[in-house]
């Protein structure tokens, strides 16, 4: 069974700093997707950026990019010049390929930004 | 916009009464996910539906129960509520055409069970 790890239970960065979330997870299958979901405090989750296994570039989505790496199975989120309003909870997950749509989430990274 | 809305915010129950979440999507969407949102575990998915009356169990389905009558409503039901499933409860809705396999969350309903 996919199995998807978030060693960071928190993480802090300074208002226009860079930070990078961790993940990893383990999957015997070859194609598969990735996501990084993000949850504000007391407001809905919403997508923030998704890597399919078999594209070798790395996602990027303005401020926010990943490091995906295979062969490790790391899937890392990195978010440039934070803001305040990146302070959530951050959510890995991974989808299998097999059409169910089912996700497989990490247990989350609560994001403190500091002015 | 999608949009995906639970009947209650905070729900507030006894040990032993039987529980609703309702959870409405407006995007026509064909799957359905409930999940349960726990501190240091994540979300782990209870049931999710592909269709109007179907489903399928997820990981931790046991003390549930599902109902999807209408395509566009998922309904949670706990037969008897225990304390330990107090929690947070998320409902969820994705396109089978989707090219991009988004899910769409709504804004949770936080359940207390006494």
């Amino acid at each position: 069974a996919q199995t998807v790890t978030q060693s960071q239970p928190e993480m802090s960065v300074q208002e226009a700093e860079t930070v990078t979330l961790s993940c990893t997870y383990d999957t015997s299958e070859s194609d598969y997707y990735l996501f990084w979901y993000k949850q504000p405090p007391s407001r809905q989750m919403i997508l923030v950026i998704r890597q399919e296994a078999y594209k070798q570039q790395n996602a990027t989505e303005n401020r926010f990019s990943v490091n995906f790496q295979k062969a490790a199975k790391s899937f890392s989120l990195k978010i440039s010049d934070s803001q305040l309003g990146d302070a959530a909870m951050y959510f890995c997950a991974y989808r299998s390929p097999a059409g169910d749509d089912k996700l497989i989430f990490g247990t989350g990274t609560r994001l403190q930004v500091f002015p | 916009d999608v949009k995906v809305t639970q009947s209650s915010r905070y729900l507030v129950k006894r040990t032993g009464e039987k529980v609703f979440l309702e959870c409405v999507q407006d995007m026509d969407h064909e799957n359905m996910f409930w999940y349960r949102q726990d501190p240091g575990l994540g979300l782990r998915l209870i049931y999710f539906s592909y269709d109007v009356k179907m489903k399928e169990k997820g990981d931790i389905p046991e003390g549930y129960s599902v109902s999807r009558e209408k395509k566009e409503r998922f309904s949670l039901i706990l037969e008897s509520a225990s304390t330990n499933q107090t929690s947070m409860y998320l409902c969820a809705s994705s396109l089978n055409t989707d090219p991009q396999w988004t899910q769409y969350f709504g804004p949770g309903t936080r359940l207390l069970v006494l």
